[in-house]
């Protein structure tokens, strides 16, 4: 199957500094790209989607100045959670879109703000 | 207000029966549904999909069926085992969609040995 992965699994940072979350689709192209996060013990909910050259499409209630998305490339996207607060720690998760259909998720990474 | 629901938060099978998981969805316009797996601190895994277009499908212990006039589908797991326990999300893709999803806020299902 597909593959995506996901980067950092996990990490801790310091309240008011800059994280940067990598997601790769291994074996497939993918021109757009998915960012969720997750609470505990809730669904997943969409964040942005990120179009390969162009700006991410963020859902409401989304600040886009402070989760910056960026897809270079047909096989990356990068999240960057900017001045983070210990209320942004949570599960982040990508997910690539492939043109034969489906979507395949990364790992996830968990994010602790300290 | 949520276009995709799993109303039931857990479900708890003996080793061996049956598993079925149910969601109920609003919007007629989807044209894609997938169930997903997850196990804590992990990313979904694709377990199962079927289109708008069928009613059914199998893939080994897993069946998705699909029933558009009530607009739910269910995942059946036969024989359930106890690797089989995990939270799991149904998802609704729109028509004309980018193909982002829309959850469920998932079933934990917990297989009993």
């Amino acid at each position: 199957g597909a593959v995506v992965s996901q980067h950092p699994s996990r990490v801790i940072c310091k309240s008011g500094t800059s994280v940067k979350i990598e997601c790769r689709s291994l074996d497939f192209q993918a021109t757009t790209m998915f960012w969720y996060r997750q609470f505990p013990k809730q669904s997943l909910m969409l964040m942005a989607t990120s179009n390969e050259g162009s700006k991410a499409t963020y859902e409401q209630g989304v600040e886009k100045d402070k989760f910056l998305i960026n897809h270079a490339s047909l096989t990356l996207s990068t999240l960057t959670v900017t001045s983070a607060h210990p209320e942004d720690s949570s599960f982040y998760i990508c997910s690539a879109a492939r043109t034969q259909g489906g979507a395949f998720f990364g790992q996830g990474t968990r994010l602790t703000v300290v | 207000d949520q276009q995709v629901k799993q109303n039931s938060p857990s479900l708890s099978v003996q080793e061996g029966r049956i598993s079925i998981l149910n969601c109920d969805y609003t919007n007629s316009m989807f044209d894609y549904f997938l169930w997903y797996k997850k196990y804590p601190a992990e990313g979904p895994t694709f377990l199962i999909s079927i289109s708008s277009i069928k009613d059914k499908n199998e893939d080994g212990r897993f069946t998705v069926f699909l029933n558009k006039s009530a607009k739910h589908l269910s995942l059946h797991i036969v024989p359930s085992q106890p690797g089989d326990s995990a939270v799991y999300f149904c998802a609704a893709r729109g028509l004309g969609s980018q193909g982002n999803l829309i959850f469920g806020k998932g079933t934990k299902l917990s297989v009993k040995p």
